[in-house]
């Protein structure tokens, strides 16, 4: 199994740009999440999903779109970027919605809005 | 939001000391804590997910104990090595908020050789 994968590791765009983090699973695991994580805030749940087909909101959704469409992937759209979206992004999966269920983490997408 | 705090921020122990951090969280509507290790430039990875009161989980020298009635769960290395040199993080499950996890801040650990 490859775990939570997440592409591209790295990424810089001008403010305006818009772009797609993708983040696919292969453990079958109905439960997926993106967090940011920036320097003293900890990781930040910007959106998650409990199944295909179903998303919601996170603590900070604002500037960010997502949708899932299979089970496996669950792509994370930048619509217009801005400086303050410079963070590091990961995509976790985890079985199932219970809070009691193993989170298993991408390894990070660095993204720097100039 | 919930409230998540870790304590302390960051730790500075010599090779072979022994430490321990702190996990605070609510002690209402508890589902349950996870403790993560998070190296640089790596994605954090999971040490232990605990659900009952008076819980004690072990892996190798690392331990964590919970006390959801108080609201804290305790992380402790034995015999510290430069390698467990990480930041560790715990996310409470609970609340309003069913299946999110709601992270503390972490407590960034360097062993010194």
């Amino acid at each position: 199994n490859a775990g939570v994968t997440q592409t591209p590791k790295f990424q810089v765009l001008k403010t305006g740009q818009s772009m797609t983090l993708q983040c696919a699973q292969d453990m079958n695991h109905e439960y997926m999440s993106w967090y940011r994580q920036d320097p003293g805030m900890g990781l930040r749940l910007i959106h998650y999903s409990v199944g295909a087909g179903i998303t919601d909101q996170g603590e900070v959704p604002n500037g960010y779109n997502v949708s899932r469409s299979t089970t496996e992937d669950f792509p994370l759209r930048l619509l217009s970027a801005a400086p303050s979206q410079t963070s590091v992004y990961f995509c976790a999966s985890r079985k199932t919605s219970v809070a009691y269920n193993e989170q298993f983490f991408g390894p990070g997408t660095r993204l720097t809005v100039l | 939001i919930l409230n998540v705090e870790q304590s302390p921020q960051s730790l500075h122990v010599q090779e072979g000391d022994s430490t321990n951090f702190t996990c605070s969280f609510p002690s209402s509507n508890f589902y349950a804590l996870h403790w993560y290790r998070w190296e640089t430039a790596k994605s954090p990875e999971a040490l232990f997910v605990m659900t009952l009161n008076g819980d004690e989980k072990k892996k190798g020298r690392i331990s964590a104990t919970l006390n959801t009635k108080e609201g804290y769960s305790y992380l402790y290395i034995k015999g510290s090595q430069p390698e467990d040199s990480a930041t560790y993080l715990c996310a409470f499950g609970g609340g309003t908020s069913y299946g999110k996890l709601t992270f503390g801040q972490g407590t960034i650990l360097t062993v010194h050789p």
